[in-house]
This record gives C-alpha cells, sequence and structure tokens, in this order.
C-alpha cells in the first residue's frame, strides 16, 4: 500500500475557482512535507513546504498540516489555467534526505 | 537555482542489453537520486547517493546499478535491460538539514527510456 495517498486521482475546476487538494501519510515520525508542481512533459518542481503544524501561505497557495491526523492539503485560491499540472505531495524521513512521493492529482483548470 | 541535467534525454534500447542514464548537477549538493515514474505508480525511488563514492539502494533497486565518482555526477546502469523497465527517469538532487533549501530536491528534465 502506498505510503503517501493522495485524493481525488483528478480534478477539474473553473478558472478562478479554489482548488483543493489532499494526502494522508503513515509515518508520525515525519518531520517535513511538501507540494511539488509536474506540468505535462517537465520536470517535478517544489511549490511549498512545512515543518510544523498549522498553516502556511505564499500568494495564490495555501498549505495545510495536521500530523495527528495524518493530513496535509494544498489550497490554490483564484486557479488559473496555468495551473492545470500534476500535483504530488511528499513526505521526507527523519533524516531530511529522501522523499516519498504520492501518486499525485492531475488538475484541469478550464477558461 | 540549482541545474540537473539528464543525458539521453530519449532511448531506445534492445531488451537484454545494457542503458546507461547520466546525471550531472552544479550547485554541490551532497546528495542525488534517481526515480522512475510511471502512470499509477507515481515517482519512486531507485538509488540514492550521500556523496561521491556512495550509493544506497532505494525502493525498487532490482535490475538497477548505480555510480557516483564525483560530487556532479551520478550514473543509473541497467546492466540487462527488460521491457518493464521503459518509464520515464528523473535525476534530482539536494541537500539535507541545515543547508538552506533542506530537503527540497531538484530535478532534472527526464529520460525517456524505451526497451523493445
Amino acid at each position: 500500500q502506498q505510503k503517501v495517498q493522495q485524493s481525488p486521482e483528478s480534478l477539474i475546476v473553473p478558472e478562478g475557482a479554489m482548488t483543493s487538494l489532499n494526502c494522508t501519510f503513515s509515518d508520525s515520525a515525519s518531520q517535513y512535507f511538501a507540494w511539488y508542481r509536474q506540468h505535462s512533459g517537465k520536470a517535478p518542481k517544489a511549490l511549498m513546504s512545512i515543518f510544523s503544524n498549522g498553516e502556511k501561505e505564499e500568494g495564490r497557495f495555501t498549505i495545510h498540516l495536521n500530523k495527528a491526523s495524518l493530513h496535509f492539503s494544498l489550497h490554490i485560491r483564484d486557479s488559473q489555467p496555468s495551473d492545470s499540472a500534476l500535483y504530488l505531495c511528499a513526505e521526507s524521513n527523519s533524516a531530511g534526505n529522501k522523499l516519498t512521493f504520492g501518486i499525485g492529482t492531475r488538475v484541469l483548470v478550464r477558461p | 537555482e540549482a541545474a540537473v541535467t539528464q543525458s539521453p534525454r530519449n532511448k531506445v534500447a534492445v531488451t537484454g542489453g545494457k542503458v546507461t542514464l547520466s546525471c550531472n548537477q552544479t550547485n554541490n549538493h551532497n546528495n542525488m537520486y534517481w526515480y522512475r515514474q510511471d502512470t499509477g505508480h507515481g515517482l519512486r525511488l531507485i538509488h540514492y547517493s550521500y556523496g561521491a563514492g556512495s550509493t544506497e539502494k532505494g525502493d525498487i533497486p532490482d535490475g538497477y546499478k548505480a555510480s557516483r565518482p564525483s560530487q556532479e555526477n551520478f550514473s543509473l546502469i541497467l546492466e540487462l535491460a527488460t521491457p518493464s523497465q521503459t518509464s520515464v527517469y528523473f535525476c534530482a538532487s539536494g541537500d539535507a538539514w541545515g543547508t538552506g533549501d533542506y530537503a527540497e530536491q531538484f530535478f532534472g528534465p527526464g529520460t525517456r527510456l524505451t526497451v523493445l
């Protein structure tokens, strides 16, 4: 079973709407959680990361972490067609030198 | 920004042949990684390295070897390629805690490998 599970598998949202992506993990000792974005045919690229419980906002992007419920999420406000991509969540091992990725959520933002 | 390059970008190999995928990074990161990406499986770690001369097995190392001859270079070797190794392979580099953008990994553009 995947150690890091993402939902939904895919999502279609209208331009300007909120996009919400979810990730659950199984290792309560994990210390670093991140979201990567991968446009079609391109390399994954780090989007945002968080270390402690709570919320972190950067522009239109907000990441939430709840270690007690083994859950973190990404919210994209005012979604744009350029946000259409595969979104990968990842958790780090305790040493911070190894990431485990989820399968990904494919997002399509329709104009 | 971290620069990671991979070669070749596309490769067609025959079953049983030897394939070497190369990766170079210019940002002096200690750690380097090889992943494969397949639909339905996401990014899976094959091998990684903490520095020149070191290689470690990842989650799916069977059928693959790795070599880290220098800080900058990390190779993935398929001694006897099989059709099941047809995939997109990504190399990444990064550093561990306390060295700036710790835990963030910077990915190369990928190599599309087809084994016939």
